[in-house]
């Protein structure tokens, strides 16, 4: 069965550090991975996504994210933290030619400054 | 170009009554979908909509639920009669045709059942 894994309920960062956030998956066949972000009562909204081609997918507001296949694992990174990155982010797989999204149950980050 | 819009954005109820909430997508996606987020758990699939047709609402959770696409356009979920368990926040979302295309997502609607 697909499943989607984030292992951190929620991760702190200071303001200026790098940050990641994990998330691991489980699918039968090529999967199509997503990062999604959701501020405060605002909806989701994409941050990148990974297809084929380079493992490494760049998306909006600085994020990256880097497919692993041998590891099954598509983590959510950026270099340099901004108190305005602190959300809920969650990370969901599509199988390939499938429409369905299976999610993680999410991730709060927590940005101090 | 507008997003994808959905109403309301809350709304409380009392267990037994019905409510219906609506999704406009964006303009020439012709999928549609809805999700439900539980209590701060993961976002769960509840169906799929191709133009006016269901293409999967296997996520549906019992027939106290039935979403419509009138014209494959707007869409609506009714929940009749809602349970205290149905409390959720309800996401649609839209998407061009191809399945490697991101989805675009609402606000949601924030449904209490007291």
């Amino acid at each position: 069965a697909q499943s989607v894994a984030q292992p951190e309920d929620q991760v702190n960062v200071a303001e200026g550090n790098p940050l990641t956030v994990k998330c691991t998956y489980s699918v039968s066949g090529n999967p199509y991975l997503f990062w999604y972000v959701q501020y405060p009562n605002r909806g989701l909204q994409f941050l990148l996504k990974y297809i084929t081609g380079d493992n490494l997918v760049k998306g909006s507001y600085g994020f990256e994210a880097e497919f692993n296949k041998s590891q099954t694992s598509f983590h959510l990174k950026k270099p340099s933290a901004l108190v305005s990155d602190s959300a809920l982010y969650f990370c969901a797989v599509r199988e390939g030619g499938n429409y369905q999204l299976i999610w993680g149950a999410g991730t709060k980050l927590i940005i101090k400054p | 170009e507008a997003g994808v819009t959905q109403f309301p954005s809350h709304s409380v109820i009392e267990k037994g009554q019905t409510v219906t909430l609506r999704c406009d997508p964006i303009s020439g996606h012709d999928n549609l979908y809805w999700y439900r987020r539980v209590m701060g758990k993961e976002i769960k699939f509840l169906l799929h909509f191709v133009k006016e047709s269901k293409q999967d609402e296997s996520g549906m959770p019992n027939n106290r639920f039935l979403a419509e696409r009138t014209g494959g356009t707007y869409s609506t979920l009714k929940v009749q009669p809602a349970e205290l368990e149905d409390s959720g926040v309800y996401f649609c979302a839209s998407s061009q045709v191809p399945s490697n295309t991101e989805a675009f997502f609402g606000q949601g609607t924030r449904l209490t059942v007291v």
